[in-house]
């Protein structure tokens, strides 16, 4: 069985510019989270989506967004670049949301922003 | 405002000794506690968890003890063995909030042969 996936792998964008990252998460899980994980920091919550919902939003200003679609899997967006962007974004699914015991993480995305 | 701390960077340990990975918070707020572990190039992966009503949990090598009243909790990681090797992320959850968790800077335990 797949585990989570995250697209792409790696990326490189300068200031200012948009990004997307993406998320397919284990199969028969509805609930997705994002992470930002800074250089030499933990996980820091980014949002949280159920059943194509926002159930959570982490404090975080409004160049970030996210979207799920009918098939789970999810879609972070993140406008006007800045370099303190650059992080490994995390995205992690579970069976419904608070199943953290049950929770499973994507190797990441690792966003480069020069 | 950093309410879960991990103030090791990093430890060291020989193989089959024990690893204690220890982890401060300074919310009361928290009712559920969980460590993760990081292979590099993997997402983190649950390891073991703690609800505040207890302050014990152990699963085969691993022991979490949560001591409310100084507000710390420790892994125990007994025998240490080399894949063991890895960052170690303590983490814990607002109460009532199931989508609010807060994630320590994590613990580099390395297990020597």
């Amino acid at each position: 069985d797949a585990g989570v996936t995250q697209s792409p792998t790696h990326l490189i964008k300068t200031r200012g510019q948009h990004v997307t990252l993406r998320c397919s998460p284990i199969s028969g899980h509805k609930s997705v989270s994002w992470y930002q994980q800074v250089l030499g920091q933990g996980p820091q919550f980014i949002f949280q989506y159920y059943e194509k919902e926002e159930r959570g939003r982490g404090n975080f200003p409004d160049r970030f967004s996210a979207r799920q679609f009918p098939n789970y899997s999810s879609e972070l967006n993140v406008n006007a670049l800045l370099l303190g962007d650059s992080a490994l974004y995390l995205c992690a699914s579970s069976l419904y949301p608070g199943s953290y015991n049950e929770q499973f993480f994507g190797p990441g995305t690792r966003l480069t922003v020069l | 405002d950093q309410q879960v701390k991990q103030n090791s960077p990093s430890l060291s340990v020989q193989e089959g000794r024990i690893s204690i990975l220890n982890c401060d918070y300074t919310n009361s707020m928290f009712d559920y506690f969980l460590w993760y572990k990081k292979y590099p190039a993997e997402g983190p992966t649950f390891l073991i968890s703690i609800s505040s009503i207890k302050d014990k949990n152990e699963d085969g090598r691993f022991t979490v003890f949560l001591n409310k009243s100084a507000k710390h909790l420790s892994l125990h990681i007994v025998p240490s063995q080399p894949g063991d090797s890895a960052v170690y992320f303590c983490a814990a959850r607002v109460m009532y909030n199931n989508n609010d968790m807060r994630f320590g800077a994590g613990t580099r335990l390395t297990v020597k042969p």
